[in-house]
C-alpha cells in the first residue's frame, strides 16, 4: 500500500499569504495519478487538482499543483477567506488500493 | 447536472449489517466507475471500495475486504454497499463518489453529501 504523508498538519496563515502544502509518498506515484481535494466542515470533499496539474472545473487559478516521484506540492498563491479548510492529497495510481493523505488544515492566523 | 445522493445510513449494533444506496442522476450511470469513501468523526478520508461501470471489476480497501460488498444496478442508476460484521471502527460518514471522467484511473470528481453510519449497542 502506498502511504501518503502530508505536512504540516496545520498551517496558520493570514488572508493574502501564500500556502505551500506537501504530500510525500512511500513509493513512486505517477504525477498523472495524484489529486488534491478541499474539504470544509460539514461538507463533502471537492476535487481541486488532478493529473499533472489540472484544475477541476470552477477552481480558481490561485490553486496549483506540482511535483513528481514521491514529492508533491499544492500551492495557494494568495489565500482568500474561503480557502481556509482541510486539504487532502490522494493517489489513484493503482487499484485496489487508492489512498489519501491524513490532511493538512489551513487555518486563519 | 451530475448528482449522487446517498441513503441507508443509521444506527446498527456491533456485528450487524447495513446496506447503503447511492442514486446517480444527470449522467450515463453505466459509463462511470463509482466509489465509496468514508470519514470517521474528526478523522481523515479513507477509500473503501470501487466498481467499474459495467460492474465486472470490484476493488476493496484492506480494512473492509471480506465484510463489505460493492455492487450496482445500472438499470436503476444505483450503487450499493452491503456492510456486514460491522464494528465501532466502521462508524463514519460514507460518501458515494463518481469518477471525474470515463475510464480507469480517474480522480473522484463528484461527491454526494454522505450518509452517517453509527455502530453502537
Amino acid at each position: 500500500e502506498i502511504v501518503l504523508t502530508q505536512s504540516p498538519g496545520t498551517l496558520s496563515l493570514s488572508p493574502g499569504e501564500r500556502a505551500t502544502l506537501s504530500c510525500r509518498a512511500s513509493q513512486t506515484v505517477s504525477s498523472t495519478h495524484l489529486a488534491w481535494y478541499q474539504q470544509k466542515p460539514g461538507r463533502a470533499p471537492r476535487l481541486l487538482i488532478y493529473g499533472e496539474s489540472s484544475r477541476a472545473t470552477g477552481i480558481p487559478d490561485r490553486f496549483s499543483g506540482s511535483g513528481s516521484g514521491t514529492d508533491f506540492t499544492l500551492t495557494i498563491s494568495r489565500l482568500e477567506p474561503e480557502d481556509f479548510a482541510v486539504y487532502y492529497c490522494q493517489q489513484y495510481n493503482t487499484l485496489p488500493e487508492w489512498t489519501f493523505g491524513q490532511g493538512t488544515k489551513v487555518e486563519i492566523k | 447536472q451530475v448528482q449522487v445522493v446517498e441513503s441507508g445510513g443509521g444506527v446498527v449494533q456491533p456485528g450487524g449489517s447495513l446496506r447503503l444506496s447511492c442514486a446517480g442522476s444527470g449522467f450515463t450511470f453505466s459509463s462511470y466507475s463509482m466509489h465509496w469513501v468514508r470519514q470517521a468523526p474528526g478523522k481523515g478520508l479513507e477509500w473503501v471500495a470501487a466498481i467499474s461501470g459495467d460492474g465486472g471489476d470490484k476493488f476493496y480497501g484492506d480494512s473492509v475486504k471480506g465484510r463489505f460488498t460493492i455492487s450496482r444496478d445500472n438499470s436503476r442508476n444505483t450503487l450499493y454497499l452491503q456492510m456486514n460484521s460491522l464494528s465501532p471502527e466502521d462508524a463514519s460518514v460514507y460518501y458515494c463518489a463518481r469518477a471525474l471522467t470515463v475510464g480507469p484511473g480517474k480522480p473522484l470528481g463528484y461527491w454526494g453529501l454522505g450518509t452517517l453510519v453509527t455502530v453502537s449497542s
